[in-house]
């Protein structure tokens, strides 16, 4: 059973460009959540997917989206980079939803974003 | 207010000493799961622990241990006799599934063991 996926591992880009993360979920996970790490602080919730559709948001802009897959594999876009969106970005999946309670999540090693 | 509380930022202790880590959660829910993560260099979360609100039997599993105190809004975690393999980030976190499913993390404890 493979865990869950992030992809790529580093990435430097610079203010004002466009950023799409991915993200391959553990096998028979069709929940999918991403969270934004900073340095020195715990992750952050930015959205979740559950079945192609999002379900639920934290208190990020618009210009953080995301998507969901047929094979429950994930993307999160972020547009106009500002230097605040630096940081760890982490990708969770779990077998259900709601997760949190009932399933826990199961989470990938992330992906270090640098904007500069 | 949902919120997690992890007052110690970094520790160091020598190895085989045992260390105890801090956590004070605020929820407004009568029902509700705690967690512990461990978040070595590489990066990913590893799940260690889930409670339940009303399962207040304190647990041990093999070196760790788990203080769980309702009255006080506290789940503390302590490993016995560490090891320089303990060293990484250690976040306490609260689940909320009432209208988001999320977690909310504390700010974590940088745990360093020391040869």
């Amino acid at each position: 059973e493979t865990g869950v996926t992030q992809s790529p591992t580093h990435l430097i880009k610079t203010r004002g460009q466009q950023v799409t993360l991915r993200c391959s979920s553990q096998s028979g996970h069709n929940t999918v959540s991403w969270y934004q790490q900073a340095l020195g602080q715990g992750p952050q919730f930015i959205f979740q997917y559950y079945r192609e559709e999002e379900n639920g948001r934290g208190n990020f802009p618009p210009r953080f989206s995301g998507l969901q897959f047929p094979n429950y594999s994930s993307e999160l876009n972020v547009n106009a980079l500002e230097l605040d969106d630096s940081a760890l970005y982490l990708c969770a999946s779990s077998p259900g939803s709601p997760a949190t309670s009932n399933y826990g999540y199961t989470f990938g090693s992330g992906t270090r974003l640098t904007v500069v | 207010a949902q919120k997690v509380t992890q007052a110690q930022t970094e520790i160091s202790v020598v190895e085989k000493e045992d260390v105890t880590l801090d956590c004070v959660y605020e929820t407004r829910d009568t029902t509700y799961y705690l967690f512990w993560y461990k978040q070595p260099p590489s990066g990913e979360l590893v799940f260690l622990i889930r409670r339940n609100s009303f399962d207040e039997q304190n647990e041990i599993s093999g070196r760790y241990s788990w203080n769980f105190q309702k009255s006080t809004s506290s789940f503390n975690f302590t490993i016995t006799a560490s090891q320089v393999v303990d060293s990484a980030v250690y976040f306490c976190a609260l689940p909320v599934w009432n209208r988001d499913d999320k977690i909310i993390f504390g700010k974590g404890t940088r745990l360093h063991i020391l040869p």
